[in-house]
């Protein structure tokens, strides 16, 4: 059974870093695009970033150059590093499970960030 | 970046009826569309992706269409469960975004 379980959520203060992981079984994240997508409280979803098996990444123009994005395969995790954090950056950060024809079949829980004073 | 415009961004239905969702991309995206459903509290559910192709364990009566601009999501008989909000997604190109929206509401 395909499970993703995040964590690494809570509250921080801007300009503060958190990094989110993504604990992933049933199959193995190198074969697969591993995702993270946000929700706002009360408000849509935004998609922030995505890798794939070879390392190449790709992120939303609002957090390139602050969000990293990486795996560790011997854990089959994935991670989001989240430095320079603002007030905006508050949401639900869900992990998904893609590949080339199907961006998200699988989700995680989500876990809330928290940006404030 | 490509807009995903969903409309409306809310209805409201009864237990049975036919339901209609659309979704209209800013540019072509073929037909790299997915469908979710989301219930309060919940993470998405995937529906549909590829425009038309439904997830495993999806009930039949929803169904995606449409290629390039304009894509579809119907679901034949609404049924209890199937109150939520229901969101597509392009993912031709990066950054991949999504739709405002729908919110079925019991009428």
């Amino acid at each position: 059974e395909v499970q993703l379980v995040e964590s690494g959520g809570g509250l921080v203060q801007p300009g503060g870093s958190l990094r989110l992981s993504c604990a992933a079984s049933g199959f193995t994240i190198n074969n697969n695009y591993m995702n993270w997508v946000r929700q706002t409280p009360g408000k849509g979803l935004e998609w922030v970033s995505v890798i794939y098996g070879d390392d190449t990444t790709y992120y939303v123009d609002s957090v390139k150059g602050r969000f990293t994005i990486s795996r560790d395969n011997s854990k089959n995790t994935v991670y989001l590093q989240m430095n320079r954090l603002r007030t905006e950056d508050t949401a639900v950060y869900y992990c998904a499970r893609g590949w080339e024809l199907d961006p998200h079949d699988y989700w995680g829980q989500g876990t809330l960030v928290t940006v404030s004073s | 970046d490509i807009q995903m415009t969903q409309s409306p961004s809310s209805l409201s239905a009864s237990v049975g009826d036919r339901v209609t969702i659309t979704c209209r991309a800013s540019q072509v995206i073929i037909n790299y569309l997915a469908w979710f459903q989301q219930k309060p509290g919940k993470a998405p559910r995937s529906l549909i992706y590829g425009a038309s192709t439904l997830q495993s364990g999806v009930p039949s009566r929803f169904s995606g269409s449409g290629s390039g601009t304009d894509f579809t999501l119907t679901i034949s008989s609404l049924q209890p469960e199937d109150f939520a909000t229901y969101y597509c997604q392009q993912y031709f190109s990066y950054p991949l975004t999504f739709g405002g929206g729908t919110k079925v509401e019991i009428q």
